[in-house]
């Protein structure tokens, strides 16, 4: 069974750039997570998708991040414009849904890696 | 105000060795607890995951205590890689709800 892909994998930009991630979850699976994950800290939840609803938002710096899941599947994850702070591995988790959210078993992808300068 | 806790480390233990990672949680509603091992520029994968008193899977042992709230992770006879840092999730919010990770636990296993 595929995992949940991400892409890109490493992104450096400038203070005051854009950029966009993008997840695809593991098939069927309906909750999509993004993490924000510093240096030496535990993943920190964005924001969280039942299908291409939002869930919870409520650690989303909004005036600078956005994300959407418009065919609840893919997502993306955008930082406009990004601060030296931002800089972080980015990670998409998938659950089944089944459960709920709190007891899901949530599956990682990869992360992105973003450097700014 | 939602907290997991975990003691960062690093415990540097010799092979063979047994060491347990604690892990406090601070929402007493919390119903499900997970731990995931994250390998150094990697992402998290699931350990092991506990509902209700612990669990064991070879030589992984969680233990539950709702009481004191926290969960703890035993890890028996360690190998060389097992080396990895040890992330605590704990699960709130029922059906909608999430997890809340702690800053992780660091092992460093050495021959």
């Amino acid at each position: 069974e595929a995992g949940v892909a991400q892409s890109p994998r490493y992104k450096i930009i400038e203070k005051r750039q854009s950029v966009a991630f993008w997840c695809n979850p593991i098939s069927g699976h309906a909750t999509l997570y993004w993490y924000q994950q510093i240096l030496g800290q535990g993943p920190k939840l964005l924001i969280q998708f039942q299908n291409n609803g939002v869930v919870d938002d409520s650690q989303l710096p909004k005036d600078r991040f956005s994300a959407e899941r418009l065919k609840g599947v893919d997502s993306t994850l955008k930082i406009q414009p990004a601060k030296l702070e931002d800089s972080a591995v980015y990670l998409c988790a998938s659950s089944l849904g089944e459960r709920g959210g709190s007891t899901d078993t949530q599956y990682f992808g990869p992360g992105t890696r973003l450097t700014v300068l | 105000r939602k907290e997991v806790e975990q003691d960062p480390g690093p415990f540097n233990v010799p092979e063979g060795a047994t060491v347990a990672f604690n892990c406090t949680y601070s929402n007493s509603a919390s119903q499900s607890f997970f731990w995931y091992r994250q390998d150094c520029r990697k992402e998290p994968k699931l350990l092991m995951s506990v509902y209700s008193s612990g669990n064991e899977d070879g030589r992984f042992t969680a233990q539950l205590n709702r009481a004191s709230q926290y969960i703890s992770l035993l890890i028996r006879d360690s190998k060389l890689s097992d080396s990895a840092t040890y992330l605590c999730g704990g699960g709130y919010g029922g059906s909608q709800g999430n997890l809340i990770f702690g800053k992780g636990t660091k092992l460093s296993v050495k021959p």
